[in-house]
């Protein structure tokens, strides 16, 4: 079975500082992808990486980098958080770039005071 | 870009009863799975399903791309069940989601 594991579920952190939600898949994926999930907006697609050092913006990038030194880890990085990150993080992996099923892991619940 | 649409957003079952949950695409996909997010968060797999139907124990699901729809059918729901229920399809490399349908099975 695919296992996606992200580093922490629950999270709070102050305004302003550096933040690093991880994420490591244990199946060789090429494919990972950071989401959060919000009341009323559902999820949306933050950043994906498609290979080792490669990285492209989702739909809502501001205020978020990503890092994706090694295949199996994807790094979220919030550089100054702020209270509107308040969210749930989902990370996701898959095999390949489409037409592949996607695999999520447990969440992480991050509040920023 | 795609639009997706589920139905209903809300459901109430007692347990035992069936139910089925809509999902509406605007746009042909290559790609589609059906999810259930727990009560702590975690998105879990119940189906990929691209076309076609596949059962899985009480839970089944049917695609038809030619008409850009998904249906999750749960029979004899247990409280177990309850949760969102969400569908994504696969847009240009990426996931798009719906907004989910929210269950929840009384006892």
């Amino acid at each position: 079975d695919v296992k996606v594991t992200q580093s922490s579920r629950y999270l709070v952190k102050r305004t302003g500082e550096k933040v690093f939600l991880e994420c490591v898949q244990d199946m060789d994926h090429e494919n990972m992808f950071w989401y959060r999930q919000d009341p009323g907006l559902g999820l949306r697609l933050i950043y994906f990486s498609y290979d080792v050092k490669m990285k492209e913006k989702g739909d809502i990038p501001e205020g978020y980098s990503v890092s994706r030194e090694k295949k199996e880890r994807f790094s979220l990085i919030l550089e100054s958080a702020s209270t509107n990150q308040t969210s749930m993080y989902l990370c996701a992996s898959r095999r390949d770039r489409e037409n592949t099923e996607a695999f999520f892991g447990q969440g992480t619940r991050l509040t920023v005071v | 870009g795609i639009q997706v649409e589920q139905s209903p957003p809300d459901l109430i079952l007692q347990e035992g009863a069936n139910s089925t949950l809509r999902c509406n695409f605007s746009d042909s996909v290559n790609n589609l799975q059906w999810f259930h997010q727990n009560p702590w968060g975690q998105l879990i797999n119940l189906f990929y399903i691209p076309s076609g139907t596949k059962q899985n124990g009480r839970l089944s699901a049917t695609t038809v791309a030619t008409e850009r729809y998904s249906l999750l059918y749960i029979s004899s729901s247990q409280t177990t069940d309850s949760g969102v229920y969400f569908c994504a399809v696969e847009g240009t490399y990426k996931y798009i989601f719906g907004t989910g349908t929210r269950l929840k099975v009384l006892a």
